[in-house]
């Protein structure tokens, strides 16, 4: 059974410090890996996708790395801002059971003005 | 386009009622589906929907029901309400039924409680 961890469960760092969020998962054949981000009392929005082919994927300030074979995922998050205050969670589309998302429990990310 | 709309945002429930959590999708996405988000668990997948007239059940399906009678809703339905359901209830979909490169869109979610 596939099983997605997130290191760590919460992070707190001072307003304009780069830093990187953790996502482990146990089985390999996946289709993608995606990051998505949580704001209190809301839903999901999506923020990265990376297929398995693929190693990275940017969009903004935010990059994501892949390593399938390692079963590791980053998000990096540069000069990071009051408003990136979210939970970030990390989900894998399994190549097998119907390409089904397993997520992890996310990451809580407090960023301090 | 309103995205992935759920009603209600809120509800309490007793023990032993029944009722119908609202999914509604306008971007004609095959693939649909339920999940319940709880402290300490993430979000697990209740059941799932490839297509109108097709449902499959995910990891934790005991206790609902689901119908998927048109593309756009996808209605999660509790048969006899019980306290280890409370729970928030997401619903999500995507363009295709393999979806390996699609993005996943996420409603705003349904907090239930249930005494």
């Amino acid at each position: 059974k596939q099983e997605v961890t997130q290191i760590p469960a919460a992070l707190s760092v001072p307003e304009g410090e780069n830093l990187v969020l953790n996502c482990s998962f146990t089985d390999s054949a996946i289709y993608n890996l995606q990051w998505f981000r949580q704001d209190p009392g809301k839903g999901l929005t999506s923020l990265l996708l990376i297929q398995s082919s693929q190693r990275e994927q940017t969009s903004g300030r935010l990059n994501a790395s892949l390593d399938k074979s390692s079963g590791r995922s980053t998000l990096y998050i540069a000069a990071s801002q009051p408003g990136d205050s979210a939970t970030y969670l990390c989900a894998v589309m399994e190549a097998t059971s119907g390409s089904r998302l397993t997520f992890g429990e996310g990451t809580q990310l407090t960023v301090n003005p | 386009n309103a995205g992935v709309t759920q009603t209600p945002k809120f509800q309490v429930l007793k023990t032993g009622q029944s009722m119908t959590l609202q999914c509604a999708q306008d971007m004609n996405h095959e693939y649909m589906s339920w999940y319940r988000q709880d402290p300490g668990m993430g979000l697990r997948l209740i059941h799932y929907s490839v297509g109108a007239g097709i449902t499959d059940q995910g990891e934790v399906p005991n206790g609902y029901n689901v119908s998927r009678s048109t593309t756009e809703d996808f209605p999660l339905r509790l048969l006899s309400a019980a306290p280890s359901q409370t729970s928030v209830y997401f619903c999500a979909s995507r363009l295709f039924k393999t979806g390996r490169t699609d993005t996943q869109y996420f409603g705003p979610g349904t907090r239930l409680t249930v005494l």
